[in-house]
């Protein structure tokens, strides 16, 4: 059971804009920038945010992530069948490992 | 072509060692921190170990402490994972990541570099 929890799945329909949510604590989120992953299925993780809001370069637009307190948000604009995948949140958590921590993650089906 | 590329998993007994290697290419390898990260398959992403740029510091998840051991060759531009006294709950597939900023220290920053995975089975 992860210290960062996400919802197990979410959906939309292609175009439409699709959000998942991260919940932590003072202990990780409120305390530590977040990053969020692209998992496609059978094939490795890719960095989609770094430091809550931030792209790296050949990310689209389309993607965003904020914080506020202790929760972040990954949001997806103009959905695309291909965005379909396990979308995972991370951060350090203060009473844990030293490195970071990942959320459960959530699977994003587009209808 | 910036790359990581895994080797040395395979099916090994309860007990026993095996050893992880990662190849980097196509990034200057000794600027960045380097870590090890296992999903079991269907499962979660787990953080297992970190190390510096420098090899001046390096960290291990609980789970995985007292048991593997991570070290890198900057001049071979290769990271390494032995893993000894091995269990079934170590079964997963183990993919090694690159720090996105330069000279991070053990506890890792944003990954933006993965490899594609090597698999590890535990099991008599």
């Amino acid at each position: 059971q992860s210290v960062l929890t996400q919802p197990p799945s979410v959906s939309a329909a292609p175009g439409q804009k699709v959000t998942v949510s991260c919940s932590g604590s003072s202990f990780n989120i409120g305390k530590n920038d977040v990053s969020w992953y692209q998992q496609v299925p059978g094939t490795a993780p890719k960095l989609l945010i770094y430091d809550n809001d931030q792209r790296p370069s050949g990310i689209p637009d389309r993607f965003s992530g904020s914080k506020s307190g202790t929760s972040a948000t990954l949001a997806i604009t103009g959905l695309q069948t291909g965005d379909e995948a396990d979308y995972y949140c991370a951060t350090w958590d203060i009473r844990l490992s030293p490195g970071p921590v990942f959320g459960g993650g959530t699977k994003l089906t587009v209808l | 072509e910036v790359q990581l590329v895994e080797s040395g998993g395979g099916l090994v007994q309860p007990g026993r060692s095996l050893r992880l290697s990662c190849a980097a290419s196509g990034f200057t390898f000794d600027d960045y921190a380097m870590h090890w990260v296992r999903q079991v398959p269907g499962k979660g992403l787990e953080w297992v170990s970190g190390i510096s740029w420098n090899s001046g510091s390096i960290a291990y998840a609980d789970s995985v402490k007292g048991r593997f051991t991570t070290s890198r060759d900057n001049a071979k531009k290769s990271l390494s994972l032995q893993m000894n006294s091995l269990r079934a709950e170590d079964t997963a597939l183990y993919y090694c990541t690159k720090d996105r900023r330069p000279y991070g220290g053990d506890s890792g920053d944003a990954f933006d570099l993965w490899g594609l995975g090597t698999k590890v089975t535990v099991s008599s």
